[in-house]
């Protein structure tokens, strides 16, 4: 069974910065295409930046280009998403799926003074 | 950017009607366009993949079909359960858009 599970997020400062970890189980790490979708309270979702299955290429959303960065290590089956200089518009639960078919239950990220 | 236009973006509906929920995006993505189901505090849910195709598990009510830049997600009969937001996705090429949604309640 394929599980994502994310941690670290939390409320934190605007300027402040943030790490998210998904960890992957039930299913080879290395050979998927992984991204992180973040969901404000009440609205859409919304792409934030994907890895391809080595890491070798990543891919942003404009408004957090030179912000976050996506990142992976497949031998320990974790997908990352270091996030700083936050600002209130990142505020959302933020998911990690596997090419679009499986998704993490989220983890919340608040950006408040 | 491709833009992805969802309608409605609510719907109400009756127990055993047909539903039916469009997704229409700039420019051609092929087939490469997904939908989902998400419930309140729940993580979206894959109901049909590369626009057709329906996802393991999920029951058959659901259907998805496609022409040009113009998708469709039908439910054939409205069960309660099926009551919650849909989301398409187009995964063609990044960034990855999503329609806004369609909120489905029952009339």
């Amino acid at each position: 069974e394929v599980q994502l599970v994310e941690s670290g997020g939390g409320l934190v400062q605007p300027g402040r910065s943030l790490k998210l970890s998904c960890a992957a189980s039930g299913f080879t790490f290395s050979n998927y295409y992984m991204a992180w979708v973040r969901q404000a309270p009440t609205k859409g979702l919304e792409w934030v930046a994907s890895i391809t299955n080595s890491g070798g290429s990543t891919y942003y959303r404009d408004s957090v280009k030179g912000r976050f960065t996506i990142s992976r290590d497949n031998a320990k089956s974790t997908l990352y998403l270091q996030m700083d200089s936050l600002r209130s518009e990142d505020t959302a639960t933020y998911y990690c799926t596997r090419s679009g078919a499986d998704w993490g239950q989220g983890v919340m990220v608040t950006v408040s003074s | 950017d491709i833009q992805v236009t969802q309608s409605p973006s609510s719907l109400l509906a009756s127990l055993g009607e047909r539903v039916t929920i469009t997704c229409q995006t700039s420019q051609s993505i092929s087939n490469n366009l997904n939908w989902y189901q998400q419930k309140p505090g729940q993580a979206p849910m894959l109901l049909i993949y590369y626009a057709t195709s329906l996802q393991t598990g999920m029951p058959s009510r659901f259907s998805g079909q496609y022409s040009g830049r113009s998708f469709t997600l039908t439910i054939t009969s409205l069960e309660p359960e099926d009551i919650a937001n849909y989301f398409c996705l187009q995964h063609y090429s990044a960034p990855w858009t999503f329609g806004g949604g369609t909120k489905l309640e029952l009339k």
